[in-house]
């Protein structure tokens, strides 16, 4: 596609139920990156990808947080046993390699943990 | 390590005023600098950027010029419009570090007519 793709657009759960996120990058972008966008917290990197390896997870704020990325396409990015904290709006983002080149960003997940 | 810091908002100003929103960084090196704009209901979309020292970007009437000497990457408008109402990030970027984006608090500017 054209852009970043994400879906779900919008998922609300129980707390305690696991999630699934999926991110289909711009075609070529071989750098994938998670982020978190929490009311009034900005934006938190949570997990890196270049091709289908993680450097840098450095963000994921527990063990109930995981990705993967597959064919060095798509990416999926679980929450497992979710808690009402979690509520947030997950973006993904990809770019071409170089310190210079832009990130560009899906219209995010919103996840509701009721 | 390294970090963003701007100036807090909400900030509102009248249709045609001067805008500045001031953003420092802390880095090591020679990271690329960034704003991006999050306008109402969308994504998070690149406003412009810079590469290097005295570098400046430009875009919709928008700039900011990489100030290596006082680590700040301030962005600039001379005459605001109503549309120009969103959240502004700054933003550094460092090779070294998977060329992760560091972002900073974001700075809402809303614009009255």
């Amino acid at each position: 596609g054209a852009g970043v793709s994400q879906s779900p657009s919008n998922k609300v759960t129980e707390k305690g139920k696991d999630v699934e996120l999926r991110c289909d990058p711009i075609s070529g972008h071989t750098a994938l990156y998670w982020y978190r966008q929490s009311l009034g917290q900005g934006l938190e990197f949570l997990i890196y990808f270049q091709g289908n390896s993680a450097p840098d997870k450095s963000g994921l704020p527990s063990d109930r947080f995981s990705a993967e990325r597959t064919g060095g396409s798509v990416s999926t990015l679980t929450i497992q046993r979710t808690q009402q904290e979690d509520s947030a709006v997950y973006l993904c983002a990809s770019s071409l390699p170089g310190q210079g080149k832009e990130l560009f960003f899906g219209e995010g997940s919103r996840l509701t943990v009721l | 390590g390294d970090s963003v810091t701007q100036m807090e908002g909400p900030v509102t100003l009248s249709e045609e005023a001067f805008l500045t929103i001031n953003c420092t960084y802390t880095a090591t090196g020679y990271p690329s600098l960034f704003w991006y704009v999050q306008y109402p209901g969308e994504g998070l979309q690149l406003l412009l950027k810079a590469t290097k020292a005295d570098d400046k970007g430009s875009n919709k009437g928008f700039e900011a010029t990489y100030r290596k000497e006082t680590t700040s990457f301030h962005l600039e408008k001379g005459s605001v419009q109503v549309s120009d109402s969103a959240v502004y990030f700054c933003a550094l970027r460092r090779a070294n570090q998977g060329g992760k984006l560091i972002f900073g608090q974001g700075t809402e500017l809303s614009v009255k007519p």
